[in-house]
C-alpha cells in the first residue's frame, strides 16, 4: 500500500536554472493535483490532471511552470528559468475520483539561490 | 471573494482533552470539506471529510461538524495526545463542475502540553 512519492525530497538550484519535480501517484488513482505551499501557510492550486488530461492550469503562476502526465501516472512538474521567488514546498496528490479525497505526497522543497 | 480562514492561529491544550478546531468558508457552493494534518516536513496527511449533505461526521477520537447556516466547520479531537501536535488545516472543494480543487485555509497549530 505505497502512498504518493515525490522526488526529489530537496532541491536547491541557482537562479536561472531549469528543475524537474517528479510525483508517483497511488496507482489507480486518476485525478493528480500539484500544489504550492509557502512557509507558514496552506497549500495553494497549480494544475490539475484526470488521467493524461490537464483540465485545469489556472494556477500556474506564470508560462514558466509546466506540467505534463504523458501516461496518466507519473506526473512532472518543471519550472524553467527559477527565481528565488519560486522557493517553496511543491506538494502532489492523488484522488480515486474527482471529488473525492485527495492524498498527498512529502513534498518536494525547492530553494532557489 | 473564495476564502476559508481559521478563527485561531494557534491552540494549545492540555493532554487528554478535548481540542476544537474551527474554520469558516465563504463560499457557499462548496460542497465537500476536508481536514487535513501535517506535521514538519511532511505533507498534508488526510483526517476526515464531510459532504454538504450531512452535518456530522465521525471518526476515531475525530468529529468533523458543518453548519452550512453560518458557513462553519470544525473538528474535534477527543483525549488529545502529544501526537495530535501539528498543523491543521481545513480544505474545501467547490461544487458544480470543479476540477476537484482544494481551497485551502491558512491553518491552525495545535498544541498539546503534556
Amino acid at each position: 500500500g505505497a502512498g504518493v512519492s515525490q522526488s526529489p525530497r530537496y532541491k536547491v538550484a541557482k537562479r536561472g536554472q531549469d528543475v524537474a519535480l517528479r510525483c508517483d501517484p497511488i496507482s489507480g488513482h486518476v485525478s493528480l493535483f500539484w500544489y504550492q505551499q509557502a512557509l507558514g501557510q496552506g497549500p495553494e492550486f497549480l494544475t490539475y490532471f484526470q488521467n493524461e488530461a490537464q483540465l485545469d492550469k489556472s494556477g500556474l503562476p506564470s508560462d514558466r511552470f509546466f506540467a505534463e502526465r504523458p501516461e496518466g501516472s507519473v506526473s512532472t512538474l518543471k519550472i524553467q528559468r527559477t527565481q528565488q521567488e519560486d522557493s517553496a514546498v511543491y506538494l502532489c496528490a492523488s484522488s480515486p475520483l474527482t471529488g473525492w479525497g485527495q492524498f498527498f505526497g512529502p513534498g518536494t522543497r525547492l530553494t532557489v539561490l | 471573494g473564495e476564502s476559508v480562514g481559521l478563527h485561531l492561529p494557534t491552540l494549545s491544550v492540555q493532554e487528554g482533552d478535548n481540542s476544537i478546531i474551527n474554520c469558516a468558508y465563504s463560499n457557499s457552493a462548496s460542497d465537500y470539506f476536508i481536514w487535513y494534518k501535517q506535521e514538519s516536513g511532511k505533507g498534508p496527511q488526510f483526517i476526515i471529510d464531510i459532504r454538504s449533505n450531512m452535518d456530522k461526521r465521525q471518526g476515531q477520537r475525530v468529529t468533523v461538524l458543518l453548519n452550512k447556516t453560518v458557513k462553519h466547520l470544525s473538528l474535534q479531537i477527543a483525549a488529545t495526545q502529544p501526537g495530535d501536535s501539528a498543523v491543521y488545516f481545513c480544505a474545501e472543494n467547490i461544487g458544480s463542475g470543479n476540477t476537484g480543487k482544494l481551497i485551502f485555509g491558512q491553518g491552525t497549530t495545535l498544541q498539546v502540553k503534556p
